[in-house]
């Protein structure tokens, strides 16, 4: 019965290889987001869709690429990894854009790229 | 550019005492404010949430303070437990568009039995 669920739990990789971490919400939310945190615990948006259409692009580079093949899944495939990938990603869903409606996170996929 | 500051970085806090927790924003456009608990290996978690046309709003031992003049908003925690112990982050977003969460950096609270 798990809300959002993001796998693999843990993601360890070298520098150059490609990686997709998956997201899925069983909410019936229309907007899902994907978080970073880094080593400080800092948390920043990364990208945020809403019914499968991109609604914020934080400045990430475009090695990284979200893809929602429906509303329920967001997914995140990264390029040609680098050592400052390195991080804790977070994905999250709301009821809505609205800027009180609540975040639910998953529990995270912690990458690490050596 | 920091536009949500939270401190302290870190605190320990004896069982049964209060915990505070203070946040400081610069954009006047912010209009309403979340806080966040994370557990060690989890997502954050909403706890309580303000609008600035109140002062205060309390829920059970969580109660968040706001000065809409100050551009400041804490969490006190009453009869602080052990399982209380995890990050806390407050945030902000902007009424409008696309909801964007600001984090500040977070609080490592330690309740001490």
């Amino acid at each position: 019965d798990t809300a959002v669920s993001q796998t693999p739990k843990y993601l360890v990789t070298q520098m150059g290889n490609d990686k997709s971490i998956k997201c899925e919400q069983n909410l019936g939310h229309d907007t899902m987001y994907w978080y970073k945190q880094d080593s400080k615990k800092f948390l920043k948006i990364m990208f945020s869709y809403n019914n499968k259409e991109l609604i914020i692009n934080e400045t990430v580079p475009n090695r990284f690429s979200p893809k929602s093949p429906d509303k329920a899944h967001l997914n995140l495939h990264i390029n040609s990894l680098e050592l400052g990938d390195s991080a804790v990603y977070f994905c999250a869903s709301s009821q809505d854009m609205g800027n009180d409606s609540p975040l639910h996170f998953g529990n995270g996929t912690r990458l690490t790229v050596t | 550019q920091q536009q949500v500051k939270q401190s302290p970085q870190s605190l320990i806090v004896q069982k049964g005492g209060i915990s505070i927790i203070n946040c400081a924003y610069e954009n006047t456009a912010f209009d309403y404010f979340p806080w966040y608990q994370q557990f060690p290996g989890k997502g954050p978690a909403l706890l309580i949430a303000i609008r600035p046309d109140v002062s205060e709003k309390k829920e059970g031992r969580f109660t968040i303070s706001f000065n809409k003049s100050a551009k400041q908003f804490s969490l006190h925690i009453m009869d602080s437990q052990p399982g209380d112990s995890a990050t806390y982050f407050c945030a902000a977003s902007k009424l409008g568009g696309a909801q964007k969460l600001v984090f500040g950096q977070g609080t490592r609270l330690t309740i001490n039995p």
